[in-house]
């Protein structure tokens, strides 16, 4: 099993262009979720989802979007990167909301 | 919102000590989950915590369920080089009859005594 799978694992962009974070997970996992990391702040929720089809907002969810077609995969959009942007992002799956979560090992995004 | 509060924010271990470190906040939580974070890596589950009081053990890492449910210990026996990164406690709300999502709190940075 490979997990929860990210890409890229590194990312430059410039202000105010668009990219899509994938996040791909093999353990049939319903829940899914966005976290970002930044120093000093802990990992805060940008968006998260219960099943193929149902997303919803998380504590910051403002200047991302997802989308979840398939219960595998479940990817990240930035409409037009901002330097406050940069950060570390991290995918996570789980059986549900009450358990815990399985982690992927992060894109790691710089807006210039 | 909802916010933990995690301690110490950073220490020192020397090989052979003992560690520990805690999460508290003023709300309920129903769940409780100790994470690591090695460097360049994402957050790997340590412990999982689903009832008040309950102590549970994985190897050398102890962690408990408040009796309160509004916090959790973790703590390192006999520490070892490898045990250096960062340790998040995350918690799971309980909103009178609902679940919330995780909350995480802000990590505890073990490193070694120079």
């Amino acid at each position: 099993n490979a997990g929860v799978t990210q890409t890229p694992k590194f990312q430059v962009l410039k202000t105010g262009q668009s990219m899509t974070l994938q996040c791909a997970q093999d353990m049939n996992h319903e829940y899914m979720s966005w976290y970002r990391q930044d120093p000093g702040m802990g990992l805060r929720l940008i968006h998260y989802s219960v099943g193929a089809g149902i997303t919803d907002q998380g504590e910051v969810p403002n200047g991302y979007n997802v989308s979840r077609s398939t219960t595998e995969d479940f990817p990240l959009r930035l409409l037009s990167a901002a330097p406050s942007q940069t950060s570390v992002y991290f995918c996570a799956s789980s059986f549900g909301q009450t358990y815990g979560y399985t982690f992927g090992s992060g894109t790691r995004l710089t807006v210039v | 919102g909802q916010q933990l509060n995690q301690s110490p924010q950073s220490m020192f271990i020397q090989e052979g000590e003992d560690v520990s470190m805690n999460c508290t906040s003023s709300s309920i939580f129903n769940t409780w989950l100790w994470y690591k974070q090695d460097p360049g890596e994402g957050p790997v589950l340590l412990i999982a915590l689903y009832k008040a009081g309950e102590l549970t053990s994985n190897g050398r890492l102890t962690a408990q369920f408040g009796i309160t449910r509004k916090d959790s210990f973790l703590n390192i026996s006999a520490s070892i080089p490898s045990d250096v990164g960062i340790y998040f406690c995350a918690g799971q709300p309980y909103y009178g009859g609902s679940q919330g999502n995780l909350i995480f709190g802000k990590g505890t940075k073990l490193s070694v005594k120079p």
